[in-house]
């Protein structure tokens, strides 16, 4: 049970262009999903945190305007890099939480952006 | 700035070697600590959890890890490692005041046979 994916597991755009990034909780309905990025050999940085229904809150120093973040249902939560730029290219790791089972969250296999 | 630290970046050992791994944090008031493990190509998988109670926590595969609350520590165990415990290993905090986690910078464990 929680299984997380993600769509897609590999994008590569080129510079300016918008992608968009899925999380689905399979099994389970997700009140809170996470987006959080990850450099190589680096550790996950937080970057928002979204609440079905509501405007996704975004830690410091993230673009919101960037990094759109959208979570129409209790299964799914899209971020969309809008005007990539190589700078952008990251992993991509999203992760979602039940009320009510503590705090644990259960993470996304992630999603490796190439922006060339 | 609060924050996760996690202080051996890359640790090599050999079969049946003993680990342990260390977590310190600086958030204040209560706090819920995670220790997760990332195989190669795979994603975050939990190893265990402390919310409250004893603060000696058994996660699966044989790991644990015990929350000091004076030194803001959450180190992780094991008693003897194996080759198939080769990954990277982070440690998580929730501050308690919301949901989010915050990750320390990871180690990576390499176990050689």
């Amino acid at each position: 049970g929680a299984v997380v994916s993600q769509h897609p597991s590999r994008v590569i755009c080129k510079s300016g262009t918008s992608v968009k990034i899925e999380c689905r909780s399979l099994d389970f309905q997700a009140t809170t999903m996470f987006w959080y990025r990850q450099f190589p050999k680096q550790s996950l940085m937080l970057m928002a945190t979204s609440n079905e229904g509501s405007k996704a809150t975004y830690e410091q120093g993230v673009e919101k305007d960037k990094f759109l973040i959208n979570h129409a249902s209790l299964t799914l939560s899209t971020l969309t890099v809008t005007s990539a730029h190589p700078e952008d290219s990251s992993f991509y790791i999203c992760s979602a939480s039940v009320e009510g089972l503590g705090y644990e969250q259960y993470f996304g296999p992630g999603t490796r952006l190439t922006v060339t | 700035a609060q924050s996760v630290s996690q202080h051996n970046h890359h640790v090599i050992l050999s079969e049946a070697a003993s680990l342990e791994l260390g977590c310190n944090y600086s958030y204040g008031g209560t706090v819920n600590l995670f220790w997760y493990v990332q195989y190669p190509g795979q994603h975050l998988q939990l190893l265990l959890k402390y919310f409250s109670g004893d603060p000696l926590v058994k996660g699966i595969k044989g790991f644990e890890a015990e929350f000091i609350k004076s030194k803001f520590s959450f180190n992780l165990r094991k008693p003897s490692v194996q080759w198939s415990d080769t990954a990277e290993y982070f440690c998580a905090v929730n501050p308690g005041t919301g949901n989010q986690f915050y990750f320390g910078t990871g180690t990576s464990l390499t176990v050689i046979p």
